[in-house]
């Protein structure tokens, strides 16, 4: 069983449309995350959540908004998609309790907007 | 704020060649410190973590050693493989708060 899944896996589309990016983790962990990877690789927090509720939210266009349903769950929605969000967007999750939790990534979803 | 700081490569190497990535941090109270790789067209992957000063994080071969007098969390493998090329980030999470801080990453390849 995968433990941190994200669909879907490859997105391509047209600038100015919408397009929603959903996460699910089966660890029962607390916290999920959205980080962005641009393409020098370099690894960008979005949001986070802790059951359910929204902890961390770095400078991130309106345009982006996040919804977690439960604590099992965060999806990503885009809308009015510019070029420049074309990354790869990881979906992440870890147990806050104690110190030294780690992050558990979900195999990524390149997003490419055309 | 928190940051990390990593030699950002690319760093090639022949196989069975020694690695040391250098990885240095800026963080208030005493972080978690972290090494996660990432394979080509995967996820990032915890390599290894060390959670106090003089703790050694070790797997496959890799090590590092939690330095807090130098702020520091250097990676090393004595001997490289082909399939260690890979992305490698060092990463901290403070015990302030719920973020995780990643460096740029280095990216390593290993000729045969």
């Amino acid at each position: 069983d995968t433990a941190v899944s994200q669909t879907p896996k490859y997105l391509v589309t047209q600038m100015g449309n919408d397009k929603s990016i959903k996460c699910e983790q089966n660890l029962g962990h607390d916290t999920m995350y959205w980080y962005k990877q641009d393409s020098k690789k370099f690894l960008k927090i979005m949001f986070s959540y802790n059951n359910k509720e929204l902890i961390i939210n770095e400078t991130v266009p309106n345009r982006f908004s996040p919804k977690s349903p439960d604590k099992a769950h965060l999806n990503l929605h885009i809308n009015s998609l510019e070029l420049g969000d074309s990354a790869v967007y990881f979906c992440a999750s870890s147990q806050t309790r104690g110190l030294n939790g780690e992050l558990f990534f979900g195999e990524g979803s390149r997003l490419t907007v055309l | 704020g928190d940051s990390v700081t990593q030699m950002e490569g690319p760093v090639t190497l022949s196989e069975e060649a020694f690695l040391t990535i250098n990885c240095t941090y800026t963080a208030t109270g005493y972080p978690s410190l972290f090494w996660y790789v990432q394979y080509p067209g995967e996820g990032l992957q915890l390599l290894l973590k060390a959670t106090k000063a003089d703790d050694k994080g070790s797997n496959k071969g890799f090590e590092a050693t939690y330095r807090k007098e130098t702020t520091s969390f250097h990676l090393e493998k004595g001997s490289v493989q082909v399939s260690d090329s890979a992305v490698y980030f060092c990463a901290l999470k403070s015990n302030y708060g719920q973020n995780f801080v990643f460096g740029p990453g280095t990216r390593l390849s290993v000729l045969p």
